[in-house]
């Protein structure tokens, strides 16, 4: 069975740091897209960064300089690390495989809280 | 304000037909396929339409994906208690260099 499952969140006060973790299975990791998405108590979805199977990486304009994307294939992980979180990045972080069939599946979301 | 515009709601009686639009641009819906994600209550998305009109294996041929120009929508027949969920589209964007979804529409069965 295929499943991804976030890990990581929490609360972090504004401006500190926080690494999330996704650890796939049921599939060969190395092949696919990784990406996160976030979603906001009562909001929409917002792609947030995507991480190609050849490493090249892309990111939401708002968060560009303030988080990293990576990959460790022999791990079958993805990572997403956070730093200079602001209210705004309040919101459930989701992991998500990327094929030309969509993003699919997806975890169950990790919370991340931005307060002080 | 999301890239792409879905009307924030939508709603329709047991057995009907219901349409969602979702409207982009020339870099995204206009030169890109169209997927459309569906999030019942509590849940994580789940893909329910790629590359504009596919179905993956399981989701019911009631559900049905178009794409005109920079415009797309996702039909619903036979409409069911258990599709009451919000509805979600999603397209690359080309200008932005990243992945754009609507703003979703809540489906309400009455």
């Amino acid at each position: 069975e295929v499943q991804l499952v976030e890990s990581g969140g929490g609360l972090v006060q504004p401006g500190g740091s926080l690494r999330l973790s996704c650890a796939a299975s049921g599939f060969t990791f190395s092949n696919y897209d990784m990406h996160w998405v976030r979603q906001g108590t009562g909001k929409g979805l917002e792609w947030v960064s995507g991480i190609s199977s050849a490493g090249d990486t892309f990111y939401l304009g708002s968060v560009k300089g303030r988080f990293t994307i990576s990959r460790e294939n022999a791990k079958n992980s993805l990572y997403l690390q956070m730093n200079s979180l602001r209210a705004g990045d309040t919101a459930v972080y989701y992991c998500a495989r990327g094929a030309a069939t969509g993003f699919d599946p997806w975890g169950q979301g990790t919370l991340v809280t931005v307060s002080s | 304000q999301s890239v792409l515009t879905q009307p924030p709601s939508a709603s329709g009686t047991p057995g009907q037909r219901v349409t969602i639009s979702c409207s982009g641009s020339s870099s995204n819906i206009g030169s890109n396929s169209v997927y459309w994600y569906q999030q019942l209550p509590g849940t994580a998305p789940k893909l329910l339409i790629y590359s504009n009109n596919q179905r993956p294996s399981g989701v019911p041929d009631r559900f049905s994906g178009s794409r005109s120009g920079t415009s797309a929508s996702l039909a619903i027949s036979g409409l069911r208690s258990e599709d009451e969920a919000d509805y979600y589209c999603a397209a690359w964007d080309d200008s932005l260099r990243g992945w754009v979804f609507g703003g979703g529409t809540k489906l309400s069965v009455l």
